[in-house]
């Protein structure tokens, strides 16, 4: 069975381009989520998708992050414009529904590594 | 809020010695605490989970973890260190929003080097 894919791998933009990754799920699984990860920082959680609903988009940064799951199957995180800042590696992840007890797993894609110039 | 700290931004070990990871928690209810591996260009996997059940938890590739209410750890063992063990560790604490809703807390990772 595929794991969480995520395209492009690397991705080099000029300031106030436009980016947008893409990561696509293991099969089935409902839960979505991106985190991000800045040059020296910890990860940090960005949203969380259960099917095409936003639960959670607590972390997103500011409003030049959109991000979508259409469908309820892959999702896409759209920077607009980008800014020096965004460089980083965004991660996906994806989960089963929750059960009643318990933490299910999140399995985590390889990254997109952004560099915006 | 919930948050972890790991102790050692680097750790290096000779091969067949021993590993420790350090990780303290720092959680207001009953935390769920994992590690994940990342190696090189490769995806976040999990190593191992606690979740209120046993306080010895063990892991894949021959960790394991135990997990010490009185001193807020969760730190992270290995009996004998393999090359194939270098990589970046994370100690990570599950942190329940709304509804159902988990986010995922990360400390800022060790980079474990092993040394032939």
């Amino acid at each position: 069975e595929a794991g969480v894919t995520q395209f492009p791998s690397h991705s080099v933009i000029e300031k106030g381009q436009t980016v947008t990754l893409r990561c696509d799920p293991i099969s089935g699984h409902d839960n979505l989520y991106w985190y991000r990860r800045v040059m020296g920082k910890e990860i940090k959680f960005l949203l969380h998708f259960v099917k095409e609903s936003k639960q959670d988009e607590s972390g997103m940064p500011n409003n030049r992050f959109l991000a979508e799951r259409t469908g309820g199957t892959y999702s896409t995180l759209k920077v607009q414009p980008a800014e020096l800042e965004d460089s980083g590696v965004y991660f996906c992840a994806s989960s089963q529904v929750r059960r009643a007890s318990g933490d299910n797993e999140q399995f985590f894609g390889p990254g997109t590594r952004l560099t915006v110039l | 809020a919930q948050s972890v700290t790991q102790l050692d931004s680097h750790v290096s070990v000779s091969e067949g010695t021993p590993v420790l990871l350090r990780c303290n928690y720092s959680s207001s209810y009953s935390p769920s605490l994992f590690w994940y591996v990342q190696h090189p260009n490769k995806g976040l996997q999990l190593l191992l989970k606690y979740t209120s059940a046993a306080t010895l938890v063990k892991g894949i590739n021959g960790f394991e973890a135990e997990f010490k209410k009185s001193e807020t750890s969760f730190h992270l063992t290995k009996p004998s260190a393999h090359m194939s063990d270098a990589a970046e560790y994370f100690c990570v604490v599950s942190v329940t929003t709304s509804g159902s809703a988990r986010q995922l807390t990360f400390g800022s990772g060790t980079q474990l080097t092993v040394l032939p």
